[in-house]
């Protein structure tokens, strides 16, 4: 089946440094990627969607100069967290939009989330 | 704008029991729904999708019914067991179709 891994599983930093998050679709070529931020007990919140080789498109509210992506390729997004304070503590999750060998349809795909801790 | 609801937002049964989790949209054009499983501190697995063409999908254990009319989707989960376990969250696509908007998800707990 089609799969989105994500990487770090898990990363503590310190404040005001950056981290970067790499999703990857594995077996798929994704037309799009999407971020999502996910609070402790809350759904999931869509940042930003990214298409390959274009800007994302932010969602309202969220600062695209403190959350960048970039999508360099049909298989892999970014997600940079720059000048991170504990606020940005959270759990993120990327899905990827595409249509692997054999399905019909083009779905979404969800990565297993990264456990961001900044202290 | 497509909101989405679920009821219960926690549920804590004892092993066995059949239960029924509920979702709700405002915006009943909506070409399909999923619904999603959440383990604490993972990622999401896909359950059941459910196009607009149908009314009720299953795998295994669950059942999925969707009534577009009334905005409303349910997910029956027959036979509980713990590893059932875990936070439910149904999603729609968002009015451009590219995207979906989650509901804030049933906590389920089943006790042993």
């Amino acid at each position: 089946g089609a799969v989105v891994s994500q990487h770090p599983s898990r990363v503590i930093c310190k404040s005001g440094t950056s981290v970067k998050i790499e999703c990857r679709s594995l077996d798929f070529q994704a037309t799009t990627m999407f971020w999502y931020r996910q609070f402790p007990k809350k759904s999931l919140m869509l940042m930003a969607t990214s298409n390959e080789g274009s800007k994302a498109t932010y969602e309202q509210g969220v600062e695209k100069d403190k959350f960048l992506i970039n999508h360099a390729s049909l298989t892999l997004s970014t997600l940079t967290v720059t000048s991170a304070h504990p606020e940005d503590s959270s759990f993120y999750i990327c899905s990827a939009r595409g249509k692997p060998s054999g399905r019909a349809l083009y779905e979404q795909y969800f990565g297993p989330g990264t456990r961001l801790t900044v202290t | 704008k497509q909101e989405v609801t679920q009821i219960p937002a926690a549920l804590s049964v004892p092993e066995g029991e059949n239960l029924v989790l509920n979702c709700s949209f405002t915006d009943s054009a909506i070409y399909n729904l999923q619904w999603f499983r959440q383990d604490p501190g993972k990622g999401l697995t896909s359950l059941l999708l459910i196009q607009s063409s149908q009314r009720e999908q299953t795998s295994g254990r669950l059942n999925a019914s969707l009534d577009k009319s009334s905005g409303r989707s349910t997910l029956y989960i027959a036979a509980s067991q713990p590893g059932d376990s875990a936070t439910y969250l149904c999603a729609v696509p968002d009015n451009y179709g590219q995207n979906f908007v989650f509901g804030p998800g049933t906590r389920l707990s089943v006790l042993p």
